[in-house]
């Protein structure tokens, strides 16, 4: 199968940290994406794991597990404009198809 | 800066029209996308395109097609716009490597009464 897991909902209060979780499948498996999509505008690109491990990129960090087919996307200090839906989406292209296999995405609602 | 523009933010017709998605990417990416977006659904893919006049089905490409003849413009079309064809369009683009992003436009909301 080609699914990609992670919560629905969440939610966390301003100045706390939050961690959204991804599961997946593995096989075929080059990378995993997380995006970040607030309300009525598209998704911009958050981060991209290939290796196992975290990687920080200022308040917003992401950990891949390979082994595991797991991620989390972690976000510290959060701020009222950190409210928006995360996506996580695998990297399973190879020659020619270049689709990405996207979860539904995970509404995080920061409250004050 | 990577730009992905969309003919229209937003767009109503009637069922039955033909409609026309433009998507334009200034940045000579090899591959365009044109995703649906509905809320509990998510983002799914209806084609794609990897080269010029190449296109690929993408989950739900019924009642959808497509054409690329530049490189830099990849046009969805709704042959006969239906109501469960209201949704969120949003074109995406991206360079032919393994691990690049895609980088979005902003998106069409169309409303098919």
């Amino acid at each position: 199968g080609q699914n990609i897991d992670q919560p629905t909902e969440m939610t966390a209060t301003e100045g706390a940290i939050v961690q959204i979780n991804c599961t997946y499948q593995t096989s075929g498996f080059n990378g995993l994406f997380w995006y970040q999509q607030h309300a009525g505008e598209a998704p911009t690109f958050l981060s991209y794991n290939v290796l196992d491990g975290l990687e920080e990129k200022g308040r917003f960090s992401s950990f891949l597990s390979r082994s595991k087919g797991y991620s989390y996307l972690l976000l510290k200090e959060l701020q009222m404009k950190d409210s928006a839906s995360y996506l996580c989406a695998s990297d399973r292209t190879a020659g020619n198809n270049r689709k990405l296999i996207w979860g539904l995405g995970t509404s995080l609602a920061v409250n004050p | 800066d990577v730009k992905v523009t969309q003919s229209s933010r937003y767009l109503v017709k009637r069922t039955g029209e033909k409609v026309f998605l433009e998507c334009v990417q200034d940045m000579d990416h090899e591959n365009m996308f044109w995703y649906r977006q509905d809320p509990g659904l998510g983002l799914r893919l209806i084609y794609f395109s990897y080269d010029v006049k190449m296109k690929e089905k993408g989950d739900i490409p019924e009642g959808y097609s497509v054409s690329r003849e530049k490189k830099e413009r990849f046009s969805l079309i709704l042959e006969s716009a239906s109501t469960n064809q209201t949704s969120m369009y949003l074109c995406a683009s991206s360079l032919s490597v393994r691990g690049e992003t895609q980088y979005f436009g902003p998106g069409t909301r169309l409303l098919v009464l």
